[in-house]
C-alpha cells in the first residue's frame, strides 16, 4: 500500500522559506510516476503547487513559480517543497501526492494526510 | 491558465436522492478531469479520473460524463458517507487547476 506523509515546521515567519518533505512509502519513488505539491488554504478550494517527475523534471504553477523549488531524494524515497519569501497569504495545509501520468490518464490516486503551515511572526 | 468552474457551489439533498454537480472548463480539454470527494479535515479521494473511469474501489454510484469543456458528476443514489465537497480538476494542460468545489450537505 503507497502511503505519503508529510512533515516541516508547522510556523513559519513571513519573508521566510517554507520547507516540506513528503515521505513516501510502498513504492520506490526511482521506479517512475509523477509526485506533486498541492494545498488548500483555511476554509478554502485546493491549489496545485507543482509536480515532479521522478527524473528531476518539474513543473509548477505559474503563479507561484518564482517562489517554488520542488526536488526528489530517491535515495530517501522523498520529494521537497521549498516556498520561498512566504506571506500569511501562504497558510494552508500543505498536501503531497502521486501523481498518475500515463497512457492520457492523470489523476493525483494517493494522498498525504496533510500538513497546517501558518506565516505568522 | 484553463479555468474550471463548477455548479451548483453547494447544495442540500437527502439520502437517496440523485445528485449531479456541473464543472466546466473556459476551454477544451479533451477527457482530461478527475473528480474528488473531499471530508471536513481529510485529504481529497479520487472518485474518477479521465472524465468517466471509475477509481478502484468507488461505489458504482458515483459516475462521471462529458468531454471538450462540460462534466458532470453524478451521485445515482445519494448514502449518508456522501455528504461531502466535491473538486474536478483538469490534466490537460499546466497549471492543472482545480474547480472552487462543490459542498452536498444535509436536507
Amino acid at each position: 500500500q503507497v502511503q505519503l506523509q508529510e512533515s516541516g515546521p508547522g510556523l513559519v515567519k513571513p519573508s521566510e522559506t517554507l520547507s516540506l518533505t513528503c515521505a513516501v512509502s510502498g513504492y520506490s519513488i526511482s521506479s517512475g510516476y509523477y509526485w506533486g505539491w498541492i494545498r488548500q488554504p483555511p476554509g478554502k478550494g485546493l491549489e496545485w503547487i507543482g509536480s515532479i517527475y521522478h527524473s528531476g523534471s518539474t513543473y509548477y504553477n505559474p503563479s507561484l513559480k518564482s517562489r517554488v523549488t520542488i526536488s526528489v531524494d530517491t535515495s530517501k524515497n522523498q520529494f521537497s517543497l521549498k516556498l520561498s519569501s512566504v506571506t500569511a497569504a501562504d497558510t494552508a495545509v500543505y498536501y503531497c501526492a502521486r501523481h498518475e501520468s500515463r497512457g492520457g490518464d492523470d489523476y493525483f490516486d494517493y494522498w498525504g494526510q496533510g500538513t497546517l503551515v501558518t506565516v505568522s511572526s | 491558465a484553463i479555468q474550471l468552474t463548477q455548479s451548483p457551489s453547494s447544495l442540500s439533498a437527502s439520502v437517496g436522492d440523485r445528485v449531479t454537480i456541473t464543472c466546466r472548463a473556459s476551454q477544451g480539454i479533451s477527457s482530461a478531469l478527475a473528480w474528488y470527494q473531499q471530508k471536513p479535515g481529510k485529504a481529497p479521494k479520487l472518485l474518477i479520473y479521465d472524465a468517466s473511469s471509475l477509481e478502484s474501489g468507488v461505489p458504482s454510484r458515483f459516475s462521471g460524463s462529458g468531454s471538450g469543456t462540460d462534466f458532470t458528476l453524478t451521485i445515482s443514489s445519494l448514502q449518508p458517507e456522501d455528504f461531502a465537497t466535491y473538486y474536478c480538476q483538469q490534466f490537460n494542460s499546466y497549471p492543472h487547476t482545480f474547480g472552487p468545489g462543490t459542498k452536498v450537505d444535509i436536507k
